[in-house]
């Protein structure tokens, strides 16, 4: 079946880095895609790999690895505003998403 | 970019009665829209798939005679919410794309509608 998993919730300092981790398990891939949702918003696209490696994109970077079905968000240089969940989506014949991380950012 | 629009943006109704929610490609020619429903803390299931000119598709467990979906333009589609029940109380989204399939086209969700049935 299809499946995509990451941690419900996270908690990291302003200025600090955090990693969210996705793992998936799907009949097919082509592409995995990062999105930021602040509460009562629809989803903004952050990032896309569909090659293994990294892809770094200002304070956020994601990486891919396909043999190991894994994948995570790194941001740095928190700031309050990143408080938001962090929805991980594979696309295979369409895009499944998982349930999100809501991330805290403390002061 | 490309903009999506959806309307309204909140709706509160009394059960039994049918809401519309409209879904709007603003600046380019969307032959697919999708529409999700998010529940709170929940992620965003794929509800059905609408291509321009045809009957939509719908996901499993997704009542079609009670999700109407009607995507008659390359510029429009609507969900209907028909006899809407507080369990349907939720927030829907819709996603649009011109059907190249490229990543460009992933990012294009509208604002989302929040619907709640008294």
């Amino acid at each position: 079946g299809q499946n995509i998993d990451q941690p419900t919730e996270m908690t990291a300092t302003e200025g600090a880095i955090v990693q969210i981790n996705c793992t998936y398990q799907t009949s097919g891939f082509n592409g995995l895609f990062w999105y930021q949702q602040h509460a009562g918003e629809a989803p903004t696209f952050l990032s896309y790999n569909v090659l293994d490696g990294l892809e770094e994109k200002g304070r956020f970077s994601s990486f891919l690895s396909r043999s190991k079905g894994y994948s995570y968000l790194l941001l740095k240089e928190l700031q309050m505003k990143d408080s938001a969940s962090y929805l991980c989506a594979v696309r295979d014949d369409k895009i499944i998403f998982g349930k999100g991380t809501r991330l805290h950012i403390l002061p | 970019g490309a903009v999506v629009s959806q309307h309204p943006s909140w709706v509160i109704c009394k059960s039994g009665t049918s809401v519309k929610i409209e879904c709007r490609s603003l600046d380019f020619q969307a032959t697919t829209m999708f529409w999700y429903r998010q529940f709170p803390k929940q992620s965003l299931m794929l509800m059905a798939t609408s291509n321009e000119g045809s009957k939509a598709t719908y996901e499993q467990g997704v009542e079609k005679d009670k999700f109407l979906i009607n995507h008659a333009s390359l510029t429009l589609s609507t969900l209907t919410v028909t006899s809407a029940h507080p369990e349907d109380s939720s927030f829907y989204i819709c996603r649009a794309t011109g059907g190249g399939g490229g990543v460009s086209e992933t990012q294009y969700f509208g604002p989302g509608t929040r619907l709640l049935v008294l």
